[in-house]
């Protein structure tokens, strides 16, 4: 069976600062890797994905992800945060081949910005 | 873009009334999906349909059933409400074999007192 694991329940940076969310997952074979992200009160929205080719991936609002094999992690950055980052983040993955279709969540991250 | 709506974003019920969550998605989305989300817990799946009156149990499928009688719209039902079940629920689709993203709704608010 497939799982996530999110080490942050809680993250506080200042505003300007560099980001990083740790995840690691596990599972069989090569995942589809997935990062969402929450604001109070809303649904997920996607940030980004890996499904396969280049292991740094890019995503919306300025946050990449690196798919790290030997680690089995795939870490959320952003070189400078804003204030308007503040949220819920949630790393998912998906499988390839076991026909389990949901995709599976960690515990998430729960993101403080300081002014 | 994909649209997954829920049909209330905050719902207040009493213990032991039968309660309906109601999820439409307009992309002819093969896979939905019900998740629960709990503070520390993430999302956890109860139920998803991969075809119409298709249906297969999640990780935490006790307390609920699901319907999904068309294509674009797949139910919740929590049979009789308890308070343990007071948490926001996540409707979600999905297209095909899984080489996709997962297009989330709004979320459902549910208090059961």
């Amino acid at each position: 069976a497939q799982s996530v694991t999110q080490p942050d329940i809680h993250i506080t940076v200042s505003e300007g600062a560099s980001l990083e969310l740790r995840c690691n997952y596990s599972y069989g074979a090569t995942p589809y890797l997935f990062w969402y992200v929450q604001s109070p009160g809303q649904g997920l929205q996607l940030l980004l994905k890996y499904f396969s080719g280049d292991t740094l991936v890019q995503g919306i609002k300025g946050f990449e992800a690196e798919f790290k094999r030997s680690q089995s992690s795939f870490n959320l950055r952003k070189p400078s945060v804003h204030w308007s980052d503040a949220a819920e983040y949630f790393c998912a993955v998906g499988a390839r081949d076991t026909g389990r279709r949901a995709l599976t969540f960690g515990s998430g991250t729960r993101l403080q910005v300081q002014p | 873009d994909v649209k997954v709506t829920q049909s209330s974003r905050y719902l207040v019920k009493r213990t032991g009334e039968k309660v309906f969550l109601e999820c439409v998605q307009d992309m002819d989305h093969e896979n939905m999906f019900w998740y629960r989300q709990d503070p520390g817990l993430g999302l956890r799946l109860i139920y998803f349909s991969y075809d119409v009156k298709m249906k297969e149990k999640g990780d935490i499928p006790e307390g609920y059933s699901v319907s999904r009688e068309k294509k674009e719209r797949f139910s919740l039902i929590l049979e009789s409400a308890s308070t343990n079940q007071t948490s926001m629920y996540l409707c979600a689709s999905r297209d095909g074999q899984g080489l996709t993203e997962a297009f989330f709704g709004q979320g459902t608010r549910l208090t059961v007192v």
